[in-house]
């Protein structure tokens, strides 16, 4: 299973757009590259999946470059709301799928 | 309800005894997961499910630990003669499976283990 690494802590302020780029040097070619958040007292919650190039939802974009040794999760116009930990994951999506989290980035959104 | 079930939400314990947490997934879900996490860390893999069998227990740090999946559905995580170090949240997670996996696991909110 490919490691990941990220940065462990942000800051930033509301209204501005943050990136948190996550490094997987060893990803395999039949890996995704999954970003979860968690706040508090919660379990992870899954944000956006994508295998190369670009994928947009209604909560975040994900940037993949061509050789897909790293990816960036965009998040536009942050709140408060969005303090949370945020995990960069990869692996394959068949039978035998299963998650390995890192420690993950810590973002902080100050007022 | 709609999302992952998990009971107790908080459980403490002595020292020597023996605990069950139980998972009760999103209806449909053939997979199921649990995860354990330390303050400060990210989720650590304990084990997973596809239907009644564990497909890969890899991730049970030691013999005390043991999970069930009887019907293909509930799960209950055991751990015998509990010790101060098994403290940490324990969450379970369950996602479509198969050849349905899309790769979204869907987590509880954790049942908090102490052990005192």
């Amino acid at each position: 299973l490919a490691k990941t690494t990220q940065p462990i802590s942000m800051d930033s302020y509301e209204g501005q757009e943050v990136n948190i780029t996550c490094s997987h040097n060893n990803i395999a070619t039949n890996d995704y590259i999954t970003w979860y958040q968690q706040f508090p007292s919660q379990g992870p919650r899954f944000i956006i999946q994508g295998y190369k190039t670009k994928v947009t939802n209604e909560v975040a974009s994900l940037f993949i470059p061509a050789d897909r040794k790293s990816s960036t999760l965009s998040l536009p116009r942050v709140s408060l709301s969005d303090t949370a930990v945020y995990y960069c994951l990869v692996g394959m999506m068949d039978s035998s799928y299963k998650l390995i989290f890192g420690s993950g980035t810590r973002l902080l959104v100050r007022p | 309800g709609a999302g992952v079930s998990q009971t107790p939400s908080n459980k403490v314990t002595e020292k020597g005894k023996y605990v069950e947490l139980r998972c009760d997934p999103i209806s449909g879900h053939t997979a199921l997961y649990w995860y354990r996490q330390s303050l400060g860390q990210g989720p650590e893999f304990l084990i997973y499910f596809q239907g009644t069998g564990a497909a890969d227990d890899s991730g049970l740090p030691n013999d005390r630990f043991f999970a069930v999946r009887p019907e293909g559905s509930v799960s209950t995580l055991k751990i015998q003669r509990t010790e101060r170090g098994d403290s940490a949240v324990y969450l379970c997670a369950s996602s479509l499976g198969g050849q349905a996996n899309t790769g979204e696991l869907f987590f509880g909110e954790g049942s908090r283990l102490t052990v005192l």
